[in-house]
């Protein structure tokens, strides 16, 4: 089952803060998170593992609370180049590697 | 290093023609993904394979669907007969087993069935 993002979509102005969340209703073994650009591959972001660890790339950080079943990417003074589309995959259990990708987050942020 | 090799990037083709994607993993990883990925169902993951073997094929729309790996750098994913609905664009993805890691996306393939 698809993990659910919220919100679908955010606009910011350069310098802003935004918060991205993810929602399993099956208990999880990992997030991995993946941005997007318009015409391009998702990249990706990074990883957090069950245990509660918070991550973090430059200004972009990312939670993730097994218990609740969910994760949140940070996104800190954003620049022009964070817009995108970005995603969550969900891994279930350890046994597999199958990612299942939550619908999106697209980010616009303007000058 | 060469990232994950997709041919080709673009294939305009008419309903009932047999399309065939293709895909090189990056070199060393041993699991392989397709995804589909649409504006109205977002990013679907049809099939991955384990050490050239089809692990879970649930996300395969329907018998006109089918993929191969006949060895560690090469997959093919094949549509016959395509239909309109088939358009979309379709990533290869390929990561180390061991553990787990990040994906590498090939560039897409932006199919177009008219």
């Amino acid at each position: 089952q698809q993990p659910v993002q919220s919100p679908q979509a955010v606009i910011l102005r350069e310098g802003e803060d935004a918060v991205i969340n993810c929602s399993s209703s099956k208990a999880l073994y990992s997030v991995h998170w993946y941005r997007q650009k318009h015409g391009e591959a998702p990249v990706f972001l990074m990883i957090l593992l069950k245990g509660g660890e918070q991550k973090g790339h430059e200004k972009i950080s990312a939670s993730f609370n097994e218990k609740k079943q969910q994760s949140s990417l940070y996104l800190t003074a954003s620049q022009l180049s964070y817009s995108g589309t970005y995603f969550c995959g969900t891994v279930n259990n350890n046994a597999g590697n199958m990612l299942t990708f939550g619908g999106g987050t697209r980010l616009m942020v303007k000058p | 290093d060469a990232g994950v090799i997709q041919s080709p990037r673009h294939e305009v083709t008419e309903m009932g023609q047999e399309v065939t994607l293709r895909c090189k993993p990056i070199s060393g990883h041993n699991s392989l993904f397709w995804y589909r990925q649409t504006m109205m169902r977002g990013l679907e993951l049809l099939i991955y394979f384990n050490n050239n073997v089809p692990i879970d094929d649930s996300g395969m729309p329907e018998d006109r669907f089918s993929a191969k790996m006949p060895n560690a750098s090469f997959s093919t994913l094949k549509i016959q007969p395509s239909e309109p609905r088939d358009s979309a664009v379709y990533f290869c993805a390929s990561r180390r087993l061991a553990g787990d890691n990040e994906q590498f996306f090939g560039p897409g393939t932006r199919l177009t069935v008219l």
